[in-house]
């Protein structure tokens, strides 16, 4: 079954770019269906879509965020990543990425989260 | 966006009792509602999607139901390892958006 592991910086100064990586085990991303997907969770707090990825390129992203975020995907390396700039403290929270199948985008893969804080 | 309400926000129980978790969202999604499970630590665990599937290997106590704008998780018989945060999620369109979660605790 497919594995989802992130990875990057656990600290960010403010007003740069928090940049992660998720890498997939057990599967492709080039063999298509599903979406590939960013989530966020500020600490105590509810679950924040960031946007997702199909192996083709094609994004979408949570509007609230759209002018900060970039995701991308490296089929050769068989992972999927996610570009924020000029974070600041609000920044700070648990990302998840996770894999999202369907026209539901139902997310039935996660990985386990990296905590990522954002201080100078 | 999509505003989805989780009700109640916490809730305790004993262990065998059946519970019921309230999810509204601010317009019709029809079943486009799936419903995750967190521990404390850990990322969510995808339990119910299409508002009433059960995803393979999720026990048969939990269920779903539900459609429109008002859904609801049940938990049949609440076992030691129910006791998490639930959250639903409307994927009817984006941006994608989720309830603020349930709480269920021991009593």
């Amino acid at each position: 079954q497919v594995q989802l592991q992130e990875s990057g910086p656990g600290l960010v100064k403010p007003s740069q770019t928090l940049s992660l990586t998720c890498t997939v085990s057990g599967g492709y991303i080039s063999n298509g269906g599903y979406y590939w997907t960013w989530i966020r969770q500020h600490a105590g707090k509810g679950l924040e879509w960031i946007g997702y990825i199909y192996y083709r390129g094609t994004t979408y992203y949570n509007p609230s965020l759209k002018s900060r975020v970039t995701i991308s995907v490296d089929t050769s390396k068989n992972l999927f990543s996610l570009r924020l700039t000029s974070v600041t403290a609000a920044d700070t929270a648990v990302y998840y990425c996770a894999k999202s199948r369907g026209q539901a985008n139902v997310m039935d893969a996660w990985g386990q989260g990296t905590s990522v804080t954002v201080s100078s | 966006d999509m505003q989805m309400t989780q009700s109640p926000s916490s809730l305790s129980a004993s262990v065998g009792d059946r519970i019921t978790i309230t999810c509204r969202a601010s317009q019709s999604i029809s079943n486009y509602l799936t419903w995750y499970q967190q521990k404390p630590g850990k990322s969510p665990k995808l339990l119910i999607y299409a508002a009433s599937s059960l995803q393979s290997g999720v026990p048969s106590r939990f269920g779903g139901s539900g459609s429109g704008t008002d859904f609801t998780l049940t938990i049949s018989s609440l076992q030691p390892e129910d006791f998490a945060t639930y959250f639903c999620q409307q994927s009817y369109n984006t941006p994608l958006t989720f309830g603020g979660g349930t709480k269920v605790e021991i009593k």
